[in-house]
């Protein structure tokens, strides 16, 4: 296994579109997390799932962002009518169920909206 | 506050000890991580402690936790170049909306030849 892996590695929109992001995680790792991070901040939670379920969201996250693990497995965040101020790069993690939470970064995805 | 606190800077000779330091808000706080981010990267877990213990040391790294203040620290034996990068303090915590992760500010470590 090579680890977490995030498609595309970098998206430019134009603001209003609609973008969705793929993340999938190691496998047999129940656990997937969605962060933001801007430039000089660490990573902002948004939301995580255990196997399928969506079990957290962050209150801070806006409507016009969805995430879906339809099978447990591979995991999609959609954000609709972007703004600028969703630029940023958008970061997923999987840890196992047990144990200490430790999280596995994939690289990330570079999202800017013009 | 809410938050995760770690001053933003440090910057150190080659072959010297790095002591870059957090502090943290929860005392319910289950586990505390470090990551290193190196430019261009993905977050790279480098140690983590569980809150009932008070030292961790894995090769170059030792971590000290002290509860009473809140207080985590990240000690680098003989830094090397290589080890630039921005170190994270991490804590996974549950409060009234349940489980969440929360990241500091990141200290960007500099090492001088």
């Amino acid at each position: 296994d090579t680890g977490v892996s995030q498609d595309p590695r970098h998206k430019i929109t134009k603001r209003g579109q609609n973008v969705t992001f793929r993340c999938d995680p190691i496998s047999e790792h129940n656990r997937l997390y969605w962060y933001r991070q801007t430039l000089g901040q660490g990573p902002e939670f948004l939301t995580y799932f255990q196997n399928e379920a969506q079990l957290e969201k962050s209150r801070l996250l806006s409507d016009r962002f969805s995430a879906e693990r339809p099978k447990g497995s591979f995991s999609t965040l959609e954000i609709q009518r972007t703004e600028q101020g969703d630029s940023a790069m958008y970061l997923c993690a999987s840890s196992p169920e047990a144990g200490t939470d430790t999280q596995y970064f994939g690289p990330g995805t570079r999202l800017t909206v013009l | 506050g809410e938050d995760v606190e770690q001053s933003l800077f440090l910057s150190v000779r080659e072959g010297d000890s790095s002591v870059i330091n957090c502090t943290y808000t929860d005392s319910s706080s289950t586990y505390l991580y470090w990551y290193k981010q190196e430019p261009g990267a993905g977050l790279q877990l480098l140690t983590y402690i569980f809150s009932n213990m008070d030292m961790k040391q894995d090769q170059r790294l030792t971590v000290l936790l002290n509860k009473k203040d809140k207080h985590l620290s990240l000690r680098i034996a003989d830094t090397q170049t290589g080890d630039s990068a921005i170190y994270f303090c991490a804590e996974s915590r549950r409060d009234n909306y349940g489980q969440n992760f929360v990241f500091g500010p990141g200290t960007r470590l500099s090492v001088l030849p």
